[in-house]
């Protein structure tokens, strides 16, 4: 019930296409949802959080969708860039936990042809 | 910007070996974690820590490791007598705390390669 289950494993997309990556969670006490960019040898990078109070949020090319009822949540990149190259990971956690861990998806690598 | 940092970047070892692995987390954050990545793994956590003490540990943190915050500044994790399956990167994170603000600050990572 911790899981989090992310799709797909890896992923091809053209300069100016759309990233679309999917996770699902089980755990209905979840209640913060990030999306994490990872650089190879670097650490994971903040990219855009949500909440379940909404449904969507967007933070310029990178937008969250959010479907309480479907326990899913996805990331969409729009017009994707080449520098847009690199893994990404959803992760949830709950406050009620007191430690607010993260649990994370097994990752997307993303690829973005110039 | 205030930043996570760890060292060292990468660490070499013998099984059998102790290593300790340092992190130095945002100055006002008062919730520390270790996670860790196999490679080509997902991260998965292993403790977090908080007002001095372990307030959570996974199954993968076990009799060998433990974690200190020794100078009010640093925060380290110890495996006591490293396996090859410990070989992975190491990642240190740090919240502020209190409020709703969950977002954790990840360092750079270290490798640690177990031989």
């Amino acid at each position: 019930q911790q899981q989090v289950k992310q799709s797909p494993q890896s992923l091809i997309v053209q300069k100016g296409g759309i990233s679309i990556i999917n996770c699902a969670y089980e755990n209905t006490a979840f209640d913060y949802f990030p999306w994490y960019q990872q650089f190879p040898g670097k650490g994971p990078a903040l990219l855009i959080a949500i909440r379940p109070d909404v449904s969507e949020k967007k933070e310029g090319r990178f937008t969250i969708s959010f479907n309480k009822s479907a326990k899913q949540f996805s990331l969409h990149i729009m017009d994707s860039q080449p520098g847009d190259s690199a893994t990404y990971f959803c992760a949830a956690s709950e406050h009620t936990s007191g430690t607010y861990k993260y649990i994370f998806g097994t990752g997307t690598r993303l690829k973005v042809l110039a | 910007e205030p930043e996570v940092t760890q060292t060292p970047s990468h660490q070499v070892t013998q099984m059998g070996q102790e290593v300790i692995l340092r992190c130095v987390p945002i100055s006002n954050h008062l919730y520390f974690y270790w996670y860790r990545q196999i490679l080509g793994q997902k991260v998965e956590f292993l403790v977090s820590f908080y007002n001095n003490e372990i307030s959570e540990k996974s199954e993968i943190f076990d009799d060998q490791f433990s974690v200190e915050r020794p100078d009010g500044s640093n925060f380290t994790l110890k495996i006591r007598s490293t396996k090859l399956e410990d070989s992975a990167m190491y990642f240190c994170a740090s919240r502020v705390g209190g409020g709703i603000i969950n977002e954790q600050f990840f360092g750079p990572g270290t490798r640690l390669t177990v031989l």
